[in-house]
Protein backbone atom coordinates (compact mmCIF):
# COMPACT_ATOMS: atom_id res chain seq x y z
CA UNK A 1 0.00 0.00 0.00
CA UNK A 2 1.35 3.15 -1.13
CA UNK A 3 2.11 6.10 1.95
CA UNK A 4 0.49 9.21 2.67
CA UNK A 5 2.42 11.63 -0.58
CA UNK A 6 2.77 15.32 -0.34
CA UNK A 7 3.30 17.82 -3.15
CA UNK A 8 5.79 19.51 -3.85
CA UNK A 9 8.11 18.51 -1.27
CA UNK A 10 10.05 22.03 -1.09
CA UNK A 11 8.32 25.26 -2.29
CA UNK A 12 9.95 29.18 -2.06
CA UNK A 13 7.96 31.98 -1.86
CA UNK A 14 7.91 35.53 -1.45
CA UNK A 15 6.02 37.28 1.54
CA UNK A 16 2.50 38.16 0.24
CA UNK A 17 2.27 35.49 -2.09
CA UNK A 18 0.31 32.69 -1.52
CA UNK A 19 0.55 29.19 -1.50
CA UNK A 20 -1.24 25.73 -2.18
CA UNK A 21 0.00 22.01 -1.03
CA UNK A 22 -1.17 18.88 -1.91
CA UNK A 23 -1.61 15.43 0.25
CA UNK A 24 -2.91 12.15 -1.06
CA UNK A 25 -3.85 10.18 1.84
CA UNK A 26 -3.28 6.24 1.99
CA UNK A 27 -6.21 4.83 -0.29
CA UNK A 28 -9.06 4.08 2.12
CA UNK A 29 -8.42 6.87 4.61
CA UNK A 30 -10.99 9.21 4.56
CA UNK A 31 -9.34 11.82 7.21
CA UNK A 32 -6.70 13.95 6.66
CA UNK A 33 -4.78 16.35 8.77
CA UNK A 34 -2.38 19.11 8.83
CA UNK A 35 -0.08 20.12 10.87
CA UNK A 36 2.85 22.73 10.94
CA UNK A 37 6.42 22.43 12.54
CA UNK A 38 8.67 24.66 13.05
CA UNK A 39 12.27 24.61 15.41
CA UNK A 40 10.35 27.27 17.46
CA UNK A 41 6.87 26.23 18.13
CA UNK A 42 7.31 22.39 17.18
CA UNK A 43 5.14 20.56 15.79
CA UNK A 44 1.27 22.46 15.83
CA UNK A 45 -2.44 20.87 14.75
CA UNK A 46 -3.42 23.03 11.79
CA UNK A 47 -6.98 21.34 11.67
CA UNK A 48 -8.76 17.89 10.28
CA UNK A 49 -11.29 16.89 7.38
CA UNK A 50 -13.37 14.04 7.03
CA UNK A 51 -15.59 13.18 4.46
CA UNK A 52 -15.10 16.85 2.51
CA UNK A 53 -15.89 18.70 6.23
CA UNK A 54 -13.37 20.43 8.37
CA UNK A 55 -14.05 18.49 11.91
CA UNK A 56 -11.36 19.91 13.97
CA UNK A 57 -9.41 23.18 13.52
CA UNK A 58 -6.07 24.48 15.55
CA UNK A 59 -5.32 28.32 16.50
CA UNK A 60 -4.23 29.39 13.41
CA UNK A 61 -5.56 32.71 11.57
CA UNK A 62 -7.69 32.68 8.62
CA UNK A 63 -4.48 32.79 6.48
CA UNK A 64 -4.39 28.90 6.55
CA UNK A 65 -7.43 27.55 4.94
CA UNK A 66 -7.75 23.89 3.53
CA UNK A 67 -10.39 21.58 2.11
CA UNK A 68 -10.99 17.79 0.90
CA UNK A 69 -12.15 16.56 -2.01
CA UNK A 70 -14.73 13.23 -2.88
CA UNK A 71 -11.80 11.29 -3.36
CA UNK A 72 -10.22 12.42 -0.16
CA UNK A 73 -7.39 14.03 -1.32
CA UNK A 74 -6.68 17.34 0.75
CA UNK A 75 -5.17 20.39 0.05
CA UNK A 76 -4.46 23.41 2.25
CA UNK A 77 -3.58 26.75 1.38
CA UNK A 78 -1.71 29.88 3.01
CA UNK A 79 -2.85 33.27 1.99
CA UNK A 80 -0.76 36.97 2.12
CA UNK A 81 1.94 34.87 2.74
CA UNK A 82 4.91 35.99 6.16
CA UNK A 83 8.79 35.05 6.73
CA UNK A 84 6.75 33.22 9.76
CA UNK A 85 5.07 30.87 7.76
CA UNK A 86 8.26 28.97 6.91
CA UNK A 87 7.99 25.94 8.22
CA UNK A 88 7.71 21.59 7.13
CA UNK A 89 3.91 21.44 6.41
CA UNK A 90 3.34 17.95 7.52
CA UNK A 91 -0.33 16.00 6.42
CA UNK A 92 -1.45 12.73 7.85
CA UNK A 93 -4.22 10.42 7.44
CA UNK A 94 -6.22 7.64 9.25
CA UNK A 95 -9.11 5.41 8.64
CA UNK A 96 -12.21 6.71 10.95
CA UNK A 97 -12.87 5.50 14.32
CA UNK A 98 -12.24 7.75 17.37
CA UNK A 99 -8.46 6.29 18.37
CA UNK A 100 -6.51 5.08 14.97
CA UNK A 101 -2.98 5.47 14.26
CA UNK A 102 -1.93 8.98 11.97
CA UNK A 103 -0.21 8.13 9.17
CA UNK A 104 2.27 10.93 8.39
CA UNK A 105 3.14 11.96 4.57
CA UNK A 106 7.26 13.59 4.82
CA UNK A 107 6.31 17.07 4.26
CA UNK A 108 6.54 20.17 2.16
CA UNK A 109 9.25 22.01 3.23
CA UNK A 110 8.42 26.20 2.78
CA UNK A 111 10.45 28.77 2.94
CA UNK A 112 9.23 32.10 2.31
CA UNK A 113 11.64 35.06 1.53
CA UNK B 1 -6.04 19.90 25.85
CA UNK B 2 -4.46 18.00 28.77
CA UNK B 3 -1.29 18.51 28.76
CA UNK B 4 2.06 15.86 29.22
CA UNK B 5 5.21 16.43 30.50
CA UNK B 6 8.27 14.73 29.39
CA UNK B 7 12.45 15.17 29.92
CA UNK B 8 14.05 16.91 27.01
CA UNK B 9 16.61 14.38 26.68
CA UNK B 10 17.31 11.29 27.55
CA UNK B 11 20.34 8.89 26.61
CA UNK B 12 20.66 4.97 26.42
CA UNK B 13 23.14 2.32 25.41
CA UNK B 14 22.45 0.10 21.96
CA UNK B 15 20.74 -3.50 23.37
CA UNK B 16 19.50 -1.79 26.43
CA UNK B 17 16.00 -1.25 27.93
CA UNK B 18 14.71 2.57 27.59
CA UNK B 19 12.02 3.41 29.66
CA UNK B 20 10.77 7.11 28.57
CA UNK B 21 8.56 8.37 31.34
CA UNK B 22 5.67 11.02 30.71
CA UNK B 23 3.72 13.22 32.77
CA UNK B 24 -0.34 13.48 32.44
CA UNK B 25 -1.89 14.69 35.90
CA UNK B 26 -4.70 16.47 34.07
CA UNK B 27 -5.98 13.61 31.89
CA UNK B 28 -9.59 13.42 31.47
CA UNK B 29 -11.13 9.94 31.50
CA UNK B 30 -11.75 10.28 27.82
CA UNK B 31 -8.16 10.83 26.66
CA UNK B 32 -6.35 8.11 25.35
CA UNK B 33 -2.27 7.88 25.50
CA UNK B 34 -0.57 8.08 22.36
CA UNK B 35 3.22 7.76 21.90
CA UNK B 36 4.93 8.97 18.28
CA UNK B 37 8.55 9.54 17.54
CA UNK B 38 10.01 11.45 14.80
CA UNK B 39 13.29 10.28 13.31
CA UNK B 40 15.89 12.75 11.50
CA UNK B 41 14.36 14.51 8.77
CA UNK B 42 10.94 12.45 8.65
CA UNK B 43 7.30 12.54 9.62
CA UNK B 44 6.11 11.69 13.16
CA UNK B 45 5.93 7.46 13.14
CA UNK B 46 3.06 6.67 15.44
CA UNK B 47 4.47 3.78 18.29
CA UNK B 48 1.61 2.81 20.74
CA UNK B 49 -1.34 3.99 22.38
CA UNK B 50 -3.55 3.18 25.59
CA UNK B 51 -6.46 4.42 27.33
CA UNK B 52 -6.26 2.25 30.76
CA UNK B 53 -4.20 -1.03 30.70
CA UNK B 54 -0.65 -1.82 29.76
CA UNK B 55 -0.20 -2.29 25.65
CA UNK B 56 2.52 -3.95 23.89
CA UNK B 57 3.33 -3.78 20.22
CA UNK B 58 6.29 -4.75 18.18
CA UNK B 59 7.77 -1.51 18.51
CA UNK B 60 7.28 -0.88 21.98
CA UNK B 61 5.26 -1.44 25.38
CA UNK B 62 3.18 0.94 27.25
CA UNK B 63 2.61 1.34 30.81
CA UNK B 64 -0.20 3.39 32.32
CA UNK B 65 0.09 4.15 36.18
CA UNK B 66 -3.27 2.97 37.59
CA UNK B 67 -4.17 6.59 38.37
CA UNK B 68 -3.96 7.21 34.61
CA UNK B 69 -1.67 10.15 35.72
CA UNK B 70 1.59 9.16 34.13
CA UNK B 71 2.71 6.22 31.51
CA UNK B 72 6.33 5.13 30.61
CA UNK B 73 6.86 3.78 26.97
CA UNK B 74 9.28 1.06 26.87
CA UNK B 75 11.98 0.01 24.20
CA UNK B 76 12.99 -3.05 25.19
CA UNK B 77 16.39 -3.27 23.94
CA UNK B 78 17.49 -0.21 21.43
CA UNK B 79 19.30 0.27 18.51
CA UNK B 80 20.80 3.25 16.94
CA UNK B 81 17.57 3.46 14.58
CA UNK B 82 15.76 4.19 17.57
CA UNK B 83 17.00 7.42 18.29
CA UNK B 84 14.67 9.58 17.63
CA UNK B 85 12.33 12.43 19.25
CA UNK B 86 9.46 10.70 21.28
CA UNK B 87 5.84 12.53 21.66
CA UNK B 88 4.35 11.52 24.51
CA UNK B 89 -0.04 12.57 23.45
CA UNK B 90 -3.15 12.87 25.18
CA UNK B 91 -6.04 13.15 23.09
CA UNK B 92 -9.61 11.95 22.39
CA UNK B 93 -10.07 13.23 19.12
CA UNK B 94 -8.56 10.95 16.62
CA UNK B 95 -7.81 13.81 13.75
CA UNK B 96 -6.38 16.02 16.38
CA UNK B 97 -2.84 15.59 17.87
CA UNK B 98 -1.32 18.07 20.71
CA UNK B 99 2.48 17.82 20.37
CA UNK B 100 5.04 18.70 23.10
CA UNK B 101 8.30 19.47 22.64
CA UNK B 102 9.13 15.73 23.75
CA UNK B 103 12.13 13.90 24.34
CA UNK B 104 15.00 13.66 22.81
CA UNK B 105 16.15 10.17 22.98
CA UNK B 106 19.78 9.54 21.60
CA UNK B 107 21.27 5.85 21.60
CA UNK B 108 24.86 5.60 21.79
CA UNK B 109 26.66 1.74 20.34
Amino acid sequence: KAGVTQTPRYLIKTRGQQVTLSCSPISGHRSVSWYQQTPGQGLQFLFEYFSETQRNKGNFPGRFSGRQFSNSRSEMNVSTLELGDSALYLCASRTTGLVNEQFFGPGTRLTVL
Amino acid sequence: DAKTTQPNSMESNEEEPVHLPCNHSTISGTDYIHWYRQLPSQGPEYVIHGLTSNVNNRMASLAIAEDRKSSTLILHRATLRDAAVYYCILSNQGGKLIFGQGTELSVKP
